[in-house]
């Protein structure tokens, strides 16, 4: 079973903290994405990676950055958070090429006071 | 024109009866489809993936593609109440998944 974990379930900051949401996945995929996922405006692609070190800019990626070290971890960070980046954030990940198939973590829940 | 279309529901059925979800995309060369199911306050969890014209079956589930009307349905067979969440809809579109918003689905006993 494919198995991809994020570090808290609900997290609560302040305006202009610095957050840091981890991912990790141990089925040895190559892709790594995070979502979030806002009620009416569905999933929104923020940032994927098809490799360590490579990164690629989703939908969304104002107001967020990525990092990615290791295979099997892919960090969103929000660089100074704001009220509107309140959202349910979802990462996922899948084999490279072919079927694509992405597998989704449990998600986190960001409350930005 | 948004890329996945689906119905926001509610779609209501009686317990024991067919459900059918449906999705439209506008991207004539996606070639591979899926569907997620999503709890209330939980994360998306495939269920379904479909890449050739024709059906699809998994148990109650049965995924159908047409590729030349550019839509994919899922049928849930015998629903039950355990069945209503949401169901997400999503398209390949080169690298990276379009999903659609998802039709609420509600079995009721």
């Amino acid at each position: 079973d494919v198995k991809v974990t994020q570090s808290s379930r609900y997290l609560v900051k302040r305006t202009g903290e610095k957050v840091f949401l981890e991912c990790v996945q141990d089925m040895d995929h190559e892709n790594m994405f995070w979502y979030r996922q806002d009620p009416g405006l569905g999933l929104r692609l923020i940032y994927f990676s098809y490799d360590v070190k490579m990164k690629e800019k989703g939908d969304i990626p104002e107001g967020y950055s990525v990092s990615r070290e290791k295979k099997e971890r892919f960090s969103l960070i929000l660089e100074s958070a704001s009220t509107n980046q309140t959202s349910m954030y979802l990462c996922a990940s899948s084999l490279a090429g072919g079927r694509y198939e992405q597998y989704f973590g449990p998600g986190t829940r960001l409350t930005v006071t | 024109q948004k890329e996945v279309e689906q119905n926001s529901g509610p779609l209501s059925v009686p317990e024991g009866a067919i459900a059918s979800l449906n999705c439209t995309y506008s991207d004539r060369v996606s070639q591979s489809f899926f569907w997620y199911r999503q709890y209330s306050g939980k994360s998306p969890e495939l269920i379904m993936s479909i890449y050739s014209n024709g059906d699809k079956e998994d148990g109650r589930f049965t995924a159908q593609l047409n590729k030349a009307s550019q839509y994919v349905s899922l049928l849930i067979r015998d629903s039950q109440p355990s069945d209503s969440a949401t169901y997400l809809c999503a398209v390949l579109n080169t690298d990276k998944l379009i999903f659609g918003t998802g039709t609420r689905l509600q079995v009721f006993p």
